[in-house]
């Protein structure tokens, strides 16, 4: 069935360092993947997303690009900042059913002054 | 435009009781799904509704249930309690549902069992 695997955390890095969290999935069909970020004691945020193949999605420093050749949808900001902490999840929107997301294990990021 | 709305925000049940969780979607949305959310599984899908009918289930006992109203709001119900139901629960909205659409999520209810 359809999956989503990316890089266990946490993630520690100090502010103004390049981030990159690594996100590959396994699906059938064509699905759209996301990026959704959560902070403590909140819902999820969608950060962005992307629908189709070499789509490149983006949104307050970050982006991530579809690749479907190596079935990876990996999030790179260049320069976090301490506001950035928080946990981050990769989803992809099951091809067989509606509105059904599957999301990767999520990947806690520290950032230090 | 008011975002997704969860009622109550924390809930303290013992084992065996039941339990009702609410939500209202953002206005002009149709589609609401349930997703639980553990340290141990991470995010499951429970449902999703679509105009008042369950569109999608995902692999939760018969105990988690749901519904939806006509004006979109939604409602699950989780049914004699276990230990392991605690979680936090989040309910998301979107248009119609499309795979391409993005979901609206809302704070969550947390839910402790005891």
């Amino acid at each position: 069935g359809d999956s989503v695997t990316q890089m266990e955390g946490p993630v520690t890095l100090s502010e103004e360092a390049f981030l990159t969290i690594n996100c590959t999935y396994t699906a059938t069909g064509y699905p759209s993947l996301f990026w959704y970020v959560q902070y403590p004691g909140e819902g999820l945020q969608l950060l962005l997303k992307a629908t189709k193949a070499d789509d490149k999605g983006s949104n307050k420093g970050f982006e991530a690009t579809y690749r479907k050749e190596t079935t990876s949808f990996h999030l790179e900001k260049g320069s976090v900042q301490v506001s950035d902490s928080a946990v981050y999840f990769c989803a992809l929107s099951y091809s067989g059913g509606y509105n059904k997301l599957i999301f990767g294990a999520g990947t806690r990021l520290a950032v230090h002054p | 435009k008011a975002g997704v709305t969860q009622t109550p925000r924390y809930l303290i049940k013992t084992r065996g009781q039941q339990v009702t969780l609410s939500c209202s979607p953002i206005s002009g949305h149709r589609s609401v799904s349930w997703y639980q959310q553990t340290p141990g599984q991470g995010l499951q899908f429970l449902f999703e509704y679509f105009s008042e009918t369950q569109r999608n289930k995902g692999n939760f006992p018969g105990r988690f249930s749901g519904r939806q109203f006509s004006n979109s709001r939604s409602e699950m119900n989780v049914s004699t309690l276990e230990l392991g139901d605690s979680a936090l629960y989040l309910c998301a909205s979107s248009l119609t549902g499309g795979p391409q659409e993005t979901q609206y999520f809302g704070p969550g209810t947390r839910l402790l069992v005891l």
